[in-house]
C-alpha cells in the first residue's frame, strides 16, 4: 500500500543537526513532492517546505530559511529533512506528507512522525 | 506567515454534530480552491479529510462536510462519534510559490 516510513527518534545537543528521512512505497515517488510539517510540544502543525517532484524545485518557510535543507533520492525513494543549528524550541514531531498540490492542493499520505529533542 | 485561526476547543455528545471555523485572510484562504481539512489522532499521522475547500477522499465517511465563506472555512462532524474525539487542523495554500499554512488547531471531544 501507498505509505511513507520515516526513521527513529533522534536525541541531539543543541547547535547540532539533524537528518530525518522519509522512505516511500506503494507509489511512483518520482511524480510527487514531498511537504514536511512539524507539530512542537502542546502546539498545532507547521508547514516547514517542500520539494517538488523533480528533487530540484524546493521551498522553505521564512522562518526556517537557512537552517533547513531538503532533499529526496528517487533511486532510493527517500526524501530527506536536515535541520542545523538546532535549538531547544525545535523540539517537536516531525512529518512527512506527499504532497499533492498539483491535484487535490493538499497532503494525502504522511509519515508516522519522528521525534526530535533538543536538549544539553 | 500567521497561522490561521481555529477555536482552541469543540464538543458535543454522540450523535450531535460540531461545527469548526478556520478562518484566514484574502490571500489564503479566501483566493485559492485550496482549503484542507486534517484529523489527528495524538500519536498517530494526521489524516486527510477534505480537500480544496470540499471535497471527501475516499474512505473518509460523509458525516465530515464542509464549506467555505469569504475567509472562513467550515468543518462539520455529523452524528458525532466516540472515535471522532481528536485533534483537527485546517490547512491552505497560501501563494509566494508553493508555501502552505496550517490553522492553530480544534481539539474535539465526544461528551
Amino acid at each position: 500500500q501507498v505509505q511513507l516510513v520515516q526513521s527513529g527518534a533522534e536525541v541531539k545537543e543543541p547547535g547540532a543537526s539533524v537528518k530525518v528521512s522519509c522512505q516511500a512505497s506503494g507509489y511512483t515517488f518520482a511524480n510527487y513532492g514531498i511537504s514536511w510539517m512539524r507539530q512542537a510540544p502542546g502546539q498545532g502543525l507547521e508547514w516547514m517546505g517542500w520539494i517538488g517532484p523533480n528533487s530540484v524545485d524546493t521551498q522553505y518557510a521564512q522562518n526556517l530559511q537557512g537552517r533547513v535543507t531538503l532533499t529526496k533520492d528517487t533511486s532510493t525513494t527517500t526524501a530527506y529533512m536536515e535541520l542545523r543549528s538546532l535549538r531547544s524550541d525545535d523540539r517537536a514531531i516531525y512529518y512527512c506528507a506527499r504532497d499533492r498540490s498539483g491535484s487535490l492542493r493538499a497532503f494525502d499520505i504522511w509519515g508516522q512522525g519522528t521525534m526530535v529533542t533538543v536538549a544539553s | 506567515q500567521s497561522a490561521l485561526t481555529q477555536p482552541p476547543s469543540a464538543s458535543g455528545s454522540p450523535g450531535q454534530s460540531v461545527t469548526i471555523s478556520c478562518t484566514g485572510a484574502s490571500s489564503d484562504v479566501g483566493d485559492f480552491n485550496s482549503v484542507s481539512w486534517y484529523q489527528h489522532h495524538p500519536g498517530k499521522a494526521p489524516k486527510l479529510l477534505i480537500h480544496e475547500v470540499t471535497k471527501r477522499p475516499s474512505g473518509v465517511p460523509d458525516r465530515f462536510s464542509a464549506s467555505r465563506s469569504a475567509n472562513t472555512a467550515s468543518l462539520t462532524v455529523s452524528g458525532l462519534q466516540a472515535e471522532d474525539e481528536a485533534d483537527y487542523y485546517c490547512s491552505s495554500f497560501a501563494g509566494r510559490g508553493h508555501s502552505y499554512v496550517f490553522g492553530t488547531g480544534t481539539k474535539v471531544t465526544v461528551l
